[in-house]
């Protein structure tokens, strides 16, 4: 069975710096779809970025980029320029290209000191 | 576009009392989800269905739950009789049709249910 897990469940990080949150997760599968999701103190579940297992090049959105490592299966969460707003709990979350559950770590609360 | 809608926001209901959770997908999605987050279990996936029609209801916890989803723009999920241990978040997500580039889930604002 496939796992995710996220083993910081905490982290800091001072405004305008970077910070770079982790993500593993195990299967035998080579098609497969990763996400990280953003929820903050309102309960949305945001997504803020996905990467397809096939694609090589590393997902970027914004400020927000993936290092991807699929031998390591290793999927970590880099915010750059870091700002208040990016205060909430991060989920890192796996599906398989052939089934639609997914399957979602324990999360990472971040926070964002002014 | 308008996001997945969940109503109401905030329930608060007595023990024994019947709780109905109302979700309306993006419009054009065709797979809608509902979970269950709680600090002890996390994200669960209560139920799921396609084209209205449940596929995989494995998750829900026991009889007292049910959802429908009578149409495509509309989905409930019921617990009755409710009781203290189903206090939660619960979250409807939906998804296009599999199958389509990056059928990624998208969620809603969610319930929070407290049940005394």
């Amino acid at each position: 069975a496939q796992t995710v897990t996220q083993s910081q469940p905490e982290m800091s990080v001072q405004e305008a710096e970077t910070v770079t949150l982790s993500c593993t997760y195990d299967t035998s599968e080579s098609d497969y779809y990763l996400f990280w999701y953003k929820q903050p103190p309102s309960r949305q579940m945001i997504l803020v970025i996905r990467q397809e297992a096939y694609k090589q090049q590393n997902a970027t959105e914004n400020r927000f980029s993936v290092n991807f490592q699929k031998a390591a299966k290793s999927f970590s969460l880099k915010i750059s320029d870091s700002q208040l707003g990016d205060a909430a709990m991060y989920f890192c979350a796996y599906r398989s290209s052939g089934t639609y559950k997914y399957i979602f770590g324990t999360g990472t609360r971040l926070k964002v000191l002014a | 576009d308008a996001g997945v809608i969940q109503s109401p926001r905030h329930e608060v209901t007595e023990m024994g009392q019947e709780v109905t959770l109302r979700c309306k997908p993006i419009s054009g999605h065709n797979s809608l989800f509902w979970y269950r987050q709680t600090m002890m279990r996390g994200l669960e996936l209560l139920i799921y269905f396609n084209n209205n029609v449940p596929i995989d209801d494995s998750g829900m916890p026991e009889d007292r739950f049910s959802a429908k989803m009578p149409n495509a723009s509309f989905s409930t999920l019921k617990i009755q009789p409710s009781e203290p241990r189903d206090s939660a978040v619960y979250f409807c997500a939906s998804s296009r049709p599999r199958g389509a580039i990056k059928d990624t889930q998208y969620f809603g604002p969610g319930t929070r249910l407290t049940v005394l």
